[in-house]
C-alpha cells in the first residue's frame, strides 16, 4: 500500500457548506494531484501542485480549490458544496523523473444533499 | 493532447481463461502509458508501465502488457483469470505534464 492517505472517506453534506478534504502523503513526493472520478468511473485531473506554494487548474472545470504550504499536504476545499460536486475524488502523488508512476489515496466519497 | 481509449466498458471471462483488456493511445511523441486496477471502495493501484525498452511489460499480480507502436495499443493480458481479477481497469497516459490521462475505465467480471 502507498503512504498516502485521504479523510474522510465518506462525507454526506448538505447544500450550502464549507467542506475541506484531507490528502497527505509521506513519501517526500514534490508533485501531488486531485482527480474526480464520476459515477460512471471515467477519471478527470482537476488539481495538481508540482510541489510548496504551486498550484495548477486541471482539464476539468472545478469550482474547488487547492492549497499546498507543506510538501505533505494537498487539502480541496469547497466553499459552498452543492450536489452537482456529489462525486469521488482521488488524491495522487508521484514519483520523481524517471519513474512516473502516481499513488492513489482511498478517496472520498462526498454526497451533498 | 495525449489520449487512450478504452473500447470495451465490460469485459467477461470464465476463471482460468486468457483475459484481454483493450487500450489504444494516441499521443506526439514517446508514449508514457500505464495500467491501473480499481477495488470496489478502494483508490487505484499501479499494475505496470511502459516508458522504454521491451515491448512486453510484465506487472503486478501475473499481469502483463503488450506495447504495440504500429497499432498504436496497450492490451493489458493476463494468460489465466482468477475471480479476485474483477475490478475496474483504467489504462493511462502521461500528458504533456505529469498528470495522467485516463481511459473511461473497463469492468472485468471473472465468473467461477
Amino acid at each position: 500500500e502507498a503512504d498516502i492517505y485521504q479523510t474522510p472517506r465518506y462525507l454526506v453534506i448538505g447544500t450550502g457548506k464549507k467542506i475541506t478534504l484531507e490528502c497527505s502523503q509521506t513519501m517526500g513526493h514534490d508533485k501531488m494531484y486531485w482527480y474526480q472520478q464520476d459515477p460512471g468511473m471515467e477519471l478527470h485531473l482537476i488539481h495538481y501542485s508540482y510541489g510548496v506554494n504551486s498550484t495548477e487548474k486541471g482539464d476539468l472545470s472545478s469550482e474547488s480549490t487547492v492549497s499546498r504550504i507543506r510538501t505533505e499536504h494537498f487539502p480541496l476545499t469547497l466553499e459552498s458544496a452543492r450536489p452537482s460536486h456529489t462525486s469521488q475524488y482521488l488524491c495522487a502523488s508521484s514519483d520523481p523523473i524517471p519513474s512516473h508512476e502516481q499513488y492513489f489515496g482511498p478517496g472520498t466519497r462526498l454526497t451533498v444533499t | 493532447a495525449q489520449s487512450v481509449a478504452q473500447p470495451e466498458d465490460q469485459v467477461n471471462v470464465a476463471e482460468g481463461n486468457p483475459l484481454t483488456v483493450k487500450c489504444t493511445y494516441s499521443v506526439s511523441g514517446n508514449p508514457y502509458l500505464f495500467w491501473y486496477v480499481q477495488y470496489p471502495n478502494r483508490g487505484l493501484q499501479f499494475l505496470l508501465k511502459y516508458i522504454t525498452g521491451d515491448n512486453l511489460v510484465k506487472g503486478s499480480y501475473g499481469f502483463e502488457a503488450e506495447f504495440n507502436k504500429s497499432q498504436t495499443s496497450f492490451h493489458l493480458k493476463k494468460p489465466s483469470a482468477l475471480v479476485s481479477d474483477s475490478a475496474l481497469y483504467f489504462c493511462a497516459v502521461r500528458d504533456s505534464g505529469y498528470a495522467l490521462n485516463f481511459g473511461k475505465g473497463t469492468s472485468l467480471l471473472v465468473t467461477p
